[in-house]
């Protein structure tokens, strides 16, 4: 079954502490993307990645990083830098530039930082 | 510069009645449309793409749209509502020659017994 997996879908955090969220698809896709939401604002783009080794900020970069090293893994660190960490974080993948391309999403991971 | 607005950040429909979301987009080149809906705590589901052929499309779960230029509208639509039709939508704008897809701010559909 090919798809986005995203883990874990629960994450607890104190302030002040790095957390990596990961994201791992099996789709054979080159893109890879990074949103958060919060609720009313849809979804806002922290960081994408046309190719490996490669990846651009999106909208709301600051306080976040990101690698990949791998086609098929895209993580997200979420930096003790970022203000208001506590969201819901959306990976997905495109299969690449063409203007038909659709995303498909992953299940998310809800993150609490107290 | 492209921009997405969903006319209403709320939508209430009885079950078996029409449901219609509304949305306008910007963008400078010919673009490409989709529709996404998203169940609580849940990632988003693609429902509808609009991509230069038909300018009606036709999506799963009975949902359509219709891609009208000199509105610059793409307005979701299903002729009878479903309690599983409960959700947040999302309506997507994306243009040639870049990689970012520009959501809208959702459209949350209550569906009422």
């Amino acid at each position: 079954d090919g798809g986005i997996t995203q883990s874990p879908k629960y994450l607890f955090r104190k302030e002040g502490q790095n957390v990596t969220l990961s994201c791992e698809q099996n789709l054979n896709h080159d893109a890879m993307y990074w949103y958060r939401q919060d609720p009313g604002q849809g979804l806002r783009l922290i960081y994408y990645s046309q190719i490996v080794n490669d990846f651009q900020k999106g909208d709301i970069a600051e306080g976040y990083s990101v690698s990949r090293e791998k086609k098929e893994s895209f993580p997200l660190t979420v930096t003790s830098a970022q203000k208001n960490p506590t969201a819901f974080y959306l990976c997905a993948s495109s299969m690449g530039l063409a203007l038909s391309y659709e995303q498909y999403f992953g299940p998310g991971t809800r993150l609490t930082v107290t | 510069a492209q921009s997405v607005t969903q006319l209403d950040s709320h939508v209430s429909v009885s079950e078996g009645t029409p449901v219609l979301l509304r949305c306008n987009y910007s963008s400078s080149y010919s673009p490409s449309l989709f529709w996404y809906v998203q169940h609580p705590n849940k990632g988003l589901q693609l429902l509808l793409k609009y991509t230069s052929a038909a300018t009606l499309v036709k999506g799963i779960n009975g949902f359509e749209a219709e891609f009208k230029k000199s509105e610059t509208s793409f307005h979701l639509t299903k002729p009878s509502a479903h309690m599983s039709d409960a959700a947040e939508y999302f309506c997507v704008v994306r243009s040639s020659g870049t990689y970012k897809y520009i959501f809208g701010t959702g459209t949350r559909l209550k569906v009422l017994a």
